[in-house]
């Protein structure tokens, strides 16, 4: 069954920092997401992407942040200057055009196992 | 915006018995509400979904309920067993909200459920 996938499974970087972080979504789906959960807290929405262009996007989601599919296959997250705060796991995930059969899965976000950022 | 509130926390059972988890969130353009298992380390995994135009879903010893009126929706787990210990997520999205389906999946806390055997 098709997976998303992240890379790197652990980043560690010094404050200031900037870090890439990279998605591979599946392969046939057309919205993609990150995600980020603080150790031991709820996951929360950090933005969407559709089209090759940002749909929404959160407060967390400031300038320091931008999204990126530079090409057919990869989805990536950049943080320009991380701060200790950002130290979390992010979380990639991505959709198929949304159904409305009912049954349990046809609306799923696939999420990817996530990129372990720590900031030191 | 959308706000998730996920109760209770913890939640300790007895193998063999059932364990609900409750959720209620606050905005009337949700549509579309899963519950997420997510064990130590790993990414969430969805284990059951409803869409807002049905009250109640089951799949094997899982089921969701959801009160649209009331704005809350249920985690049902019958005859738990060891391996459901685990954080379970229950979210909220509109995805087919204003013509545009992008969605956004808004959390609740989560609960962390330990079955012992």
């Amino acid at each position: 069954e098709p997976e998303v996938t992240q890379t790197p499974s652990h980043q560690v970087t010094q404050m200031g920092q900037e870090v890439i972080l990279r998605c591979v979504p599946i392969s046939n789906h057309l919205y993609f997401y990150w995600y980020r959960q603080i150790l031991g807290q709820k996951v929360e929405f950090l933005v969407s992407f559709y089209n090759n262009e940002i749909s929404e996007k959160s407060e967390i989601f400031d300038d320091q942040f931008s999204v990126e599919r530079p090409d057919g296959s990869n989805f990536t997250l950049k943080i320009r200057s991380t701060k200790l705060e950002d130290s979390a796991m992010y979380f990639c995930a991505s959709r198929d055009i949304p159904r409305t059969s009912g049954r349990v899965g046809d609306n799923e976000q696939f999420f990817g196992p996530g990129t372990r950022l720590t900031v030191l | 915006g959308e706000n998730v509130e996920q109760h209770p926390s913890t939640l300790s059972v007895q193998e063999g018995d059932s364990a609900v988890i409750k959720c209620t969130y606050s905005d009337s353009a949700s549509n579309y509400f899963p519950w997420y298992k997510q064990e130590l380390g790993k990414r969430p995994q969805l284990i059951i979904d409803i869409r807002s135009n049905v009250g109640e879903k089951k799949d094997q010893r899982i089921a969701v309920t959801l009160n649209k009126t009331a704005k809350h929706f249920s985690l049902h787990i019958t005859e738990t067993q060891p391996e459901d210990s685990a954080v379970y997520f229950c979210a909220a999205e509109a995805i087919w909200a204003g013509g545009t389906s992008y969605g956004k999946l808004t959390f609740g806390q989560g609960t962390i459920l330990t079955v012992h055997p």
